[in-house]
């Protein structure tokens, strides 16, 4: 899983709350990304940054949020606007923008809604 | 615009029989491909790329694929196949002439038989 962790490993949620999800990484890269997997979906993209202070919404960012106020950082925020929140949680990064970098990932988190 | 289609839900193999993961892609321009795996509860990893040249790429674990123009495809093979090679694969596509955001196919279940 590369330079890239995630905390916590399973994360629990109640109807109503906000959760955030930490995505740390050490390689030095600009550009960074959420993804939502749900099985036989593949991959979501949500949000993505390339650059610090700065952040564009994904296929599907409604009920999420997030900030890049650090190069190595991008915590995404489950918020009680998101219905259905139960998923496995992928972040991931690249050295930047080019198109033929590929993306390193995190190990994920898994959110449930009780 | 671009896709990726991974016509297989699952494919099963026998150990040490050659696989093939399939994977077609459409994009306006040229494509830049990519194949991913991941191993239960675990982040995606990077297997290899097509970006030019040489229509067959070799990657990682002994993993290989060819990208061949005239069918818009990107299989993934392995001469011989071993259990610990179960897992999900996925393939990616970017378009030469869009977005560094690569778009993901659904992913195709590995399973290798003793």
């Amino acid at each position: 899983d590369g330079g890239i962790t995630q905390s916590p490993k399973y994360l629990f949620r109640k109807e109503g709350q906000n959760v955030t999800l930490s995505c740390e990484q050490n390689l030095n890269h600009d550009a960074m990304y959420w993804y939502r997997q749900d099985p036989g979906q593949g991959l979501r993209l949500i949000y993505y940054s390339q650059i610090v202070n700065d952040f564009q919404k994904g296929d599907i960012a409604e009920g999420y949020s997030v900030s890049r106020e650090k190069k190595e950082s991008f915590p995404l925020t489950v918020t009680s606007a998101q219905k259905n929140p139960t998923a496995f949680y992928l972040c991931a990064s690249s050295i930047g923008t080019n198109n033929v970098y590929e993306q390193f990932f995190g190990p994920g988190t898994r959110l449930t809604v009780l | 615009a671009q896709s990726v289609a991974q016509p297989e839900d699952q494919v099963n193999v026998a150990e040490g029989n050659p696989l093939t993961v399939k994977c077609t892609y459409s994009v306006s321009g040229n494509p830049y491909l990519f194949w991913y795996v991941q191993y239960p509860n675990r982040g995606l990893q990077f297997l290899l790329k097509y970006i030019t040249g040489d229509n067959l790429v070799k990657g990682s674990y002994g993993f290989e694929a060819e990208f061949n123009k005239s069918q818009t495809s990107f299989h993934l093979k392995k001469p011989s196949a071993l259990v610990s090679d179960s897992a999900l694969y996925f393939c990616a596509v970017r378009d030469t002439g869009g977005s560094y955001i690569p778009t993901f196919g659904r992913g195709t279940s590995l399973i290798v038989h003793p």
